[in-house]
């Protein structure tokens, strides 16, 4: 079956340092999308992204996240900046269309430190 | 305001008991779709079941199914015999919008079945 795959599992950086997360979506959906989830807390969405740009937003993506699809497969999160409230679980999805399921990856545990 | 609702923080249920999981949501679209998700321990995100909002029929996958009472905007997630492995967080989610590029997720119920 085929699923949603991130790398990496883990990262750990130092404060002020740049991450990128990446994410593997399944290959005949459309739609991405960038959650996080701060340990115990809501899965609070990021940021849509669909037809190579990004269709919505939330506040938490400040000037600091961009997002980008580099090539056919890959749909990638920056953080340019790190704080230490950035420390998260990043789960991507995707899904096919709007009336279709929303598929997770496993996340990406990002700890600031 | 809150676009979903679960009004159970958290939940304890004997194994082999039945399990509802309370939903409420808002929206003002006509189209959009539900759906939840179980996320055990482990921090994985795993679909449930979800239900379009054009859907006639209650959902059903597996083990569960969608209580969807449209003029309630309600959407109850439903199982039977609960099992241990069932112990998890279950979150309720909406997606919304044209091109249904709105997702919102609930605050998240904390099941714990015990044996």
């Amino acid at each position: 079956e085929p699923e949603v795959t991130q790398t990496p599992s883990h990262q750990v950086t130092q404060m002020g340092q740049e991450v990128i997360l990446r994410c593997v979506p399944i290959s005949n959906h459309l739609y991405f999308y960038w959650y996080r989830q701060i340990l115990g807390q809501k899965v609070e969405f990021l940021v849509s992204f669909y037809n190579n740009e990004i269709s919505e937003k939330s506040e938490i993506f400040d000037d600091q996240f961009s997002v980008e699809r580099p090539d056919g497969s890959n749909f990638t999160l920056k953080i340019r900046s790190t704080k230490l409230e950035d420390s998260a679980m990043y789960f991507c999805a995707s899904f096919r269309g709007p009336t279709y399921e929303q598929y997770f990856g496993p996340g990406t545990r990002l700890t600031v430190t | 305001a809150q676009k979903i609702t679960q009004t159970q923080p958290g939940m304890f249920v004997q194994e082999k008991e039945a399990v509802t999981l309370d939903c409420t949501y808002d929206t003002s679209d006509q189209s959009y779709g539900l759906f939840w998700y179980k996320q055990p321990s482990s921090g994985e995100m795993i679909f449930l079941i979800y239900q379009g909002s054009y859907d006639e029929q209650n959902a059903t996958e597996g083990r569960y199914s969608l209580n969807f009472q449209k003029a309630r905007k309600s959407a109850n997630l439903v199982f039977s015999a609960s099992q241990l492995g069932d112990s998890a967080m279950y979150f309720c989610a909406m997606r919304e919008g044209h091109y249904g590029q709105n997702f919102v997720f609930g605050p998240g119920t904390r099941l714990s079945v015990l044996p």
